[in-house]
């Protein structure tokens, strides 16, 4: 089955400790993207990498990183320069047309930090 | 600078009621894409449809429906005789021609179907 696998679904981790958290993709997609949710707000695009080996800062970028060193896999890590990092993560895909319409993003299921 | 705008926060609604999900964007693109997902309890974003800039036909699929009006730029959400499985928080996207593939997104729409 093609899909995003984001695991775990819940993650626990002490303050001042870095946590990274993973994304893989069998869909060929050559875009890949971190959301972050918090309660009852929408999505804010933390990275983004369009194509191996390359990434951009979104909209939110400071205390996280990220690395894009095979297609399939894009994991991002929460440092503990993030003030705040208890919050839903969501990964998502997309093909990245040169030409033709814009299809979209596919999302995986999230993971939950909590950091105690 | 896009921006996409959904005012209702939460909204309650008896099973079999029509509802109307709101959404206004903005953007400098003449091209650019429209999208509604769902995103039920359990986290995951569900795609339910997209929409080209160029395209200003309504679109209907089963018990929803879509209304895209550029004059007001406005992509509003419809579902006919709701049902509890409809419960869930709704976000509308705005992607521009410019931006690739990466969408803004509204801050939502809670809605609540109750038996």
């Amino acid at each position: 089955d093609g899909g995003i696998t984001q695991s775990p679904k819940y993650l626990f981790r002490k303050e001042g400790q870095n946590v990274t958290l993973s994304c893989e993709q069998n869909l060929n997609h050559d875009a890949m993207y971190w959301y972050r949710q918090d309660p009852g707000q929408g999505l804010r695009l933390i990275y983004y990498s369009q194509i191996v080996n390359d990434f951009q800062k979104g909209d939110i970028a400071e205390g996280y990183s990220v690395s894009r060193e095979k297609k399939e896999s894009f994991p991002l890590t929460v440092t503990s320069a993030q003030k705040n990092p208890t919050a839903f993560y969501l990964c998502a895909s997309s093909i990245q047309p040169t030409s033709g319409p814009l299809v979209g993003q596919f999302f995986g299921p999230g993971t939950r930090l909590t950091v105690l | 600078a896009q921006k996409v705008t959904q005012a209702q926060t939460e909204i309650s609604v008896v099973e079999k009621e029509d509802v109307t999900l709101d959404c206004v964007y903005e953007t400098r693109d003449t091209t650019y894409y429209l999208f509604w997902y769902k995103q039920p309890p359990s986290g995951e974003l569900v795609f339910l449809i997209r929409r080209n800039s160029f395209d200003e036909q309504n679109e209907i699929s089963g018990r929803y429906s879509w209304n895209f009006q550029k004059s007001t730029s406005s992509f509003n959400f419809t579902i006919t005789a709701s049902q509890v499985v409809d419960s869930a928080v709704y976000f509308c996207a705005l992607s521009e021609e410019t931006s690739g593939s990466r969408l803004t997104f509204g801050e939502g729409t809670q809605l609540t179907v109750n038996p």
